[in-house]
């Protein structure tokens, strides 16, 4: 069964620290892998999309990793803010499928305090 | 150039009414998706369209219908409303050619329904 398990639901950290949010699936065949950023009553938006051949990518305070081997993703958070408060969703697609068949992950949800 | 356009915002229905959401995808896009967002299931697949032909369905019962018009603007249905129906509707688009291309998500209707 495709699943997409994120780890862990929430997280409180402090304004200036660095965070990792951990994402694990078992979608397959693998097509790539994609973490967005949701505010509170907002659509998502996309932070890092990665292939099977990507193992890093970064967008600004972001970096995603990924081990096709393991099926592990990570979103590392560097120097956070208070504008990280968010919900962070990992979503996997398949191989052979459309963007309609996109899996996705429960999130996890980051607070940022000052 | 203008994001994803979700129309209306925000809505309130009684039960057994019915509701048509409508999306505006970016210009040029042709595939088109819907999900339900909800606090206890996080975001589920609903159906996509690409070039007014639905390619993709979710598991949802018959009440939930959607179209795509020739310019690529989606609407979804959902008849004989159920309190169960509450929750954020996202749509998505994208160019839809490749497996790795960006989706770009509305901001969502939030649908409440008492």
């Amino acid at each position: 069964k495709n699943q997409v398990e994120q780890s862990p639901q929430s997280l409180i950290i402090l304004e200036g620290k660095n965070c990792t949010l951990q994402c694990n699936y078992t979608v397959s065949p693998f097509s790539n892998l994609r973490w967005y950023k949701q505010d509170t009553g907002r659509g998502p938006v996309s932070l890092t999309i990665m292939t099977f051949s990507e193992n890093t990518k970064s967008n600004g305070r972001y970096t995603a990793t990924l081990d096709a081997d393991t099926k592990q993703s990570s979103l590392h958070i560097t120097a956070s803010q208070l504008s990280d408060s968010a919900s962070y969703i990992c979503v996997v697609s398949a191989r052979g499928s459309t963007l309609g068949r996109l899996y996705f992950g429960r999130g996890t949800q980051l607070t940022v305090w000052p | 150039k203008a994001g994803v356009t979700q129309t209306p915002r925000y809505l309130i229905k009684t039960r057994g009414q019915q509701v048509t959401l409508s999306c505006s995808p970016i210009s040029g896009h042709r595939s088109v998706s819907w999900y339900q967002q909800t606090p206890g299931q996080g975001l589920q697949f609903l159906f996509e369209y690409f070039s007014e032909t639905q390619r993709n369905k979710g598991n949802f019962p018959g009440r939930f219908s959607g179209r795509q018009f020739s310019n690529s603007r989606s609407e979804m249905n959902v008849s004989t409303l159920e309190l169960g129906d509450s929750a954020l509707y996202l749509c998505a688009s994208s160019s839809g050619q490749t497996m790795n291309t960006e989706a770009f998500f509305g901001q969502g209707t939030r649908l409440t329904v008492v």
